[in-house]
């Protein structure tokens, strides 16, 4: 049972450039949703999706998409890159029973 | 307590005393709160967490309080160790399905 994983660990970007962060969960839990860390910040939500299907905008979607097409996976596009973007990016997966959040490893991406 | 600007506050103790983290939360109308640890270089990881029709909820070695009256949580650490040494964050779950709401986070340093 690996929990929720994340990939890459450590992405640098130049300006402009795509990529897609990628998320997946082996829990089976509906809920999920993305958050970017950034220093004396907290964590704020980019995006969820509260099942297959559905997505919703967080407190910062700016600059970011997701799709929900299996329970599993949640992948969370930057379209055009900017340095603002910079930050630590963590996904997690919300247990319907006990609202308990496990939250992946994180990818720290670097955008010049 | 909750961060003004870059820097989280922090908190020092010694190894084997008791610690407490606190946390103002902003909505009357949340109803489960949570603390999560997240050590360096890792994903936050659930600690404990309370409903608002208790004041009170143990763990090992951790309790949490709630004050709903002036809307702050507390989290105390019983006999410190310096493998407890991480940022803390709390987190509040408003009415409805609606997102997680986390603190800033307060770093937690053990002197050993």
């Amino acid at each position: 049972n690996a929990g929720v994983t994340q990939t890459p660990k450590f992405q640098v970007l130049k300006t402009g450039q795509s990529m897609t962060l990628q998320c997946a969960q082996d829990m089976n839990h509906e809920y999920m949703s993305w958050y970017r860390q950034d220093p004396g910040m907290g964590l704020r939500l980019i995006h969820y999706s509260v099942g297959a299907g559905i997505t919703d905008q967080g407190e910062v979607p700016n600059g970011y998409n997701v799709s929900r097409s299996t329970t599993e996976d949640f992948p969370l596009r930057l379209l055009s890159a900017a340095p603002s973007q910079t930050s630590v990016y963590f996904c997690a997966a919300t247990s319907g029973l006990t609202n308990e959040q496990f939250f992946g490893p994180g990818t720290r991406l670097t955008v010049l | 307590g909750e961060s003004v600007g870059l820097h989280l506050p922090t908190l020092s103790v010694q190894e084997g005393d008791n610690s407490i983290i606190n946390c103002a939360y902003s909505n009357s109308a949340s109803d489960y709160f949570i603390w999560y640890k997240q050590e360096s270089g890792k994903g936050p990881q659930f600690i404990i967490d309370i409903r608002s029709n208790m004041d009170k909820r143990q763990g090992q070695r951790v309790t949490v309080l709630l004050n709903k009256t002036v809307k702050h949580l507390s989290l105390q650490i019983a006999a410190t160790q310096p493998g407890d040494s991480a940022v803390y964050f709390c987190a509040e779950s408003p009415p409805g399905n609606t997102p997680l709401v986390f603190g800033k986070g307060t770093r937690l340093s053990v002197i050993a």
